[in-house]
């Protein structure tokens, strides 16, 4: 399986400092992508990075793909209370819909 | 920007009855999905819709469950006899050049099976 699998499964922090939030996989990608999900709500697409990409910066998310390691990070900076949700990564490759891993929860503590 | 849109937001259903999830797509886009989330587990491929008929679809889904597209905006999921354990929230989502591209998700639509 492609699966990916985040860790940690949960991150607490406060206000202000920065998360980082992993996500290793088994088999080779086409590209990798990270979905924010608040409680109870949708799912929203982050950033998609390709495999032939190693980092990729949207607003104070970086994200950074190690084919090589088979594993994502991504990191938000400077959090705030309102980037406490659920986050995601979800691989995908030709010929198989993305799959999603059970998600990292971060609180960011006020 | 554009959304994908999913109605109704949440359906209550008795267990044997169908239920039909409604989804509107982004409108140039050629890909649809839909997937779904049983409480506090993962998010699960359902199918994927592409060109007017299904191009994958997972072992969930299986012949309890269709998909259609009866005009140019709308996709739907239709579940036949409903069961306890169909309980979830299902997201319906939408991509202009499927797995090379992001998917635009939908709010969901929470279906609980009483």
């Amino acid at each position: 399986s492609q699966q990916g699998e985040e860790d940690p499964q949960a991150l607490s922090i406060q206000e202000g400092e920065n998360a980082t939030m992993n996500c290793s996989y088994k088999t080779s990608i086409n590209n990798l992508q990270w979905y924010r999900q608040n409680s109870g709500r949708g799912l929203v697409h982050l950033i998609l990075i390709r495999s032939n990409e190693r980092e990729k910066h949207s607003g104070r998310l970086r994200v950074t793909l190690d084919t090589s390691k088979k594993s994502s990070s991504l990191l938000i900076t400077a959090s705030r209370a309102a980037d406490t949700a659920s986050y995601f990564c979800a691989t995908g490759n030709y010929g198989q819909n993305f799959v999603f891993g059970p998600g990292t929860r971060l609180s960011v503590l006020p | 920007e554009p959304e994908v849109t999913q109605t109704p937001s949440h359906q209550v259903t008795q267990m044997g009855q169908e239920v039909i999830l409604r989804c509107v797509p982004i409108s140039n886009h050629l890909y649809f999905y839909w997937y779904r989330q049983i409480l506090g587990q993962k998010v699960e491929f359902l199918v994927s819709f592409y060109n007017n008929e299904i191009s994958e679809k997972s072992e969930i889904f299986d012949d309890q469950f269709s998909v259609e597209r009866p005009d140019g905006s709308n996709f739907t999921l239709k579940i036949r006899s409903t069961k306890l354990e169909d309980s979830a929230m299902y997201f319906c989502a939408s991509s202009l050049a499927g797995r090379r591209d992001g998917y635009t998700f939908g709010s969901g639509t929470r279906l609980t099976v009483v």
